[in-house]
């Protein structure tokens, strides 16, 4: 079975400021990892995602995560936000087996603050 | 451009009263999946389609059932509504592949059970 975790459900910075969202998982099989953006009554919104290679991956918008495989880590960050980030980001880890099913973490919510 | 449309965009539905979810894609996805998302819990998985014809249940699925009309076509049926069903629930589709596949989520249905 695999798992996600996403130790903070929020996190308050200033516009400008560097933030990192973290999100730790378990498996016991090959992972692919995702992170999911929603803004306010809509739904999620792939960001980035690691299926293989570098283990370093990039947004068009600004965000980065790496993949650390001994720390079993997939954390988000920004060096520096917009107000337009402020939104509420889901880590998620599906395997290779048939089903490929996404499990989610519980979630960040990013707030902003000018 | 539509993607992945799902239908009512909110419902109320009382107690023991039933109704269907419809959700519908245009980009030619084999797989399709039925989640629930509630406050601080992430996405759960309710039930998948890997292909036409074919259904299999998720994480959290009683008290529902799927059909999986054609390959554009994933419905979510609620038999007997309890208010524990409350939530807002996201349909979302991703092709196939030699490795999982980012999903492509709809605007979701916000259902209330009274």
């Amino acid at each position: 079975a695999q798992s996600v975790t996403q130790l903070d459900s929020q996190v308050p910075v200033f516009e400008e400021a560097p933030v990192e969202l973290r999100c730790n998982y378990s498996s016991s099989v090959s992972v692919y990892l995702f992170w999911y953006v929603q803004y306010p009554n809509q739904g999620l919104q792939l960001l980035l995602k690691y299926l293989s290679g570098s283990t370093l991956v990039e947004s068009i918008n600004g965000f980065e995560a790496e993949f650390n495989k001994s720390q079993t880590s997939f954390h988000l960050r920004k060096p520096s936000v917009h107000i337009s980030d402020t939104a509420e980001y889901f880590c998620a880890v599906s395997d290779d087996t048939g089903r490929r099913a996404l499990t989610f973490g519980s979630g960040t919510r990013l707030q902003v603050q000018p | 451009n539509a993607g992945v449309t799902q239908t009512p965009k909110f419902q109320v539905l009382k107690t023991g009263q039933s109704m269907t979810l419809q959700c519908a894609q245009d980009m030619n996805h084999n797989s399709m999946y039925w989640y629930r998302q509630d406050p601080g819990m992430g996405l759960r998985l309710i039930y998948y389609s890997a292909s036409e014809g074919t259904t299999d249940k998720g994480e959290v699925p009683n008290g529902y059932n799927v059909s999986r009309l054609n390959k554009r076509e994933f419905s979510l049926r609620l038999e007997s509504a309890a208010p524990s069903q409350t939530s807002v629930y996201f349909c979302a589709s991703s092709p196939s592949g030699a490795a999982p596949q980012p999903q492509h989520f709809g605007d979701g249905t916000r259902l209330s059970i009274l």
